[in-house]
């Protein structure tokens, strides 16, 4: 059973990076076809896809926040990160990690998009 | 990007059958059979119920069925329980320069 899990600080401070961590296990990160993505929530309010990767690097960000977000992935460690720079209050969220379909293997297009395994989310506070 | 638009709200009462709409438009719902749907309790993740507009994943209840006509997709809950109240969110694939769009979200209650 795939299973995501959010690490990184709960709290972080105006203008400074926001940094997150998703740890896989029970599946390779490593596997064709998946990618894995980063969606947001603020408090009382709906979802926002951030970004997504692919173990082979290739990144998809969300273009109202592509100028400040970098998602990362480490193999090694069946992981994957979100940097988000510049923070202010309006970043203030439930962050989860998710794996994200995107690829149609019938097609062999990329629109596929639905996020079918979630972590379990982690707050993030931006506050001084 | 817009995000699709969900009515607010939705009630209905136990065993009564509710329908949530999600509205777009052709470079989104209305171009593609790509929207998914999902289920999120309070302070809870959310949970994939529906994607490419009517399969549903293994272990989800075929109580929760989804369809579309035109730039509206639609997400229908059959035999409603009282595990059923939650947040419900519509996601498409978008051509708008980005890989996709959530929907604003529906508030279910069960009555």
């Amino acid at each position: 059973q795939l299973q995501l899990q959010e690490s990184g600080p709960g709290l972080v401070k105006p203008s400074e990076t926001l940094s997150l961590t998703c740890t896989v296990s029970g599946g390779s990160i490593s596997s064709s076809d998946d990618h894995w993505g980063w969606i947001r929530q603020p408090p009382g309010k709906g979802l926002e896809w951030i970004g997504t990767i692919y173990y082979s690097g290739s990144t998809y960000y969300n273009p109202s926040l592509r100028s400040r977000v970098t998602v990362s992935v480490d193999t090694s460690k069946n992981q994957f990160s979100l940097k988000l720079s510049s923070v202010s209050a309006a970043d203030t969220a439930v962050y989860y990690c998710a794996r994200h379909v995107i690829y149609d293997v019938l097609t062999g297009y990329y629109r596929e998009h639905y996020f079918d395994h979630w972590g379990q989310g982690t707050l993030v506070t931006v506050s001084s | 990007q817009s995000a699709l638009t969900q009515p607010a709200s939705v009630s209905g009462s136990p065993g009564q059958s509710i329908t949530i709409s999600c509205s777009g438009t052709t470079s989104d719902v209305g171009g593609y059979n790509y929207v998914s749907w999902y289920q999120q309790h309070p302070d809870r993740a959310p949970k994939l119920l529906i994607y490419d507009v009517t399969n549903r994943p293994s272990g989800v209840s075929n109580r929760f069925s989804g369809s579309k006509s035109g730039n509206t997709a639609s997400l229908t809950i059959s035999g409603l329980q009282a595990e059923d109240e939650a947040d419900y969110y519509c996601s498409s694939y978008t051509d708008k320069n980005t890989l996709g769009v959530f929907g604003t979200g529906t508030k279910v209650t069960v009555l």
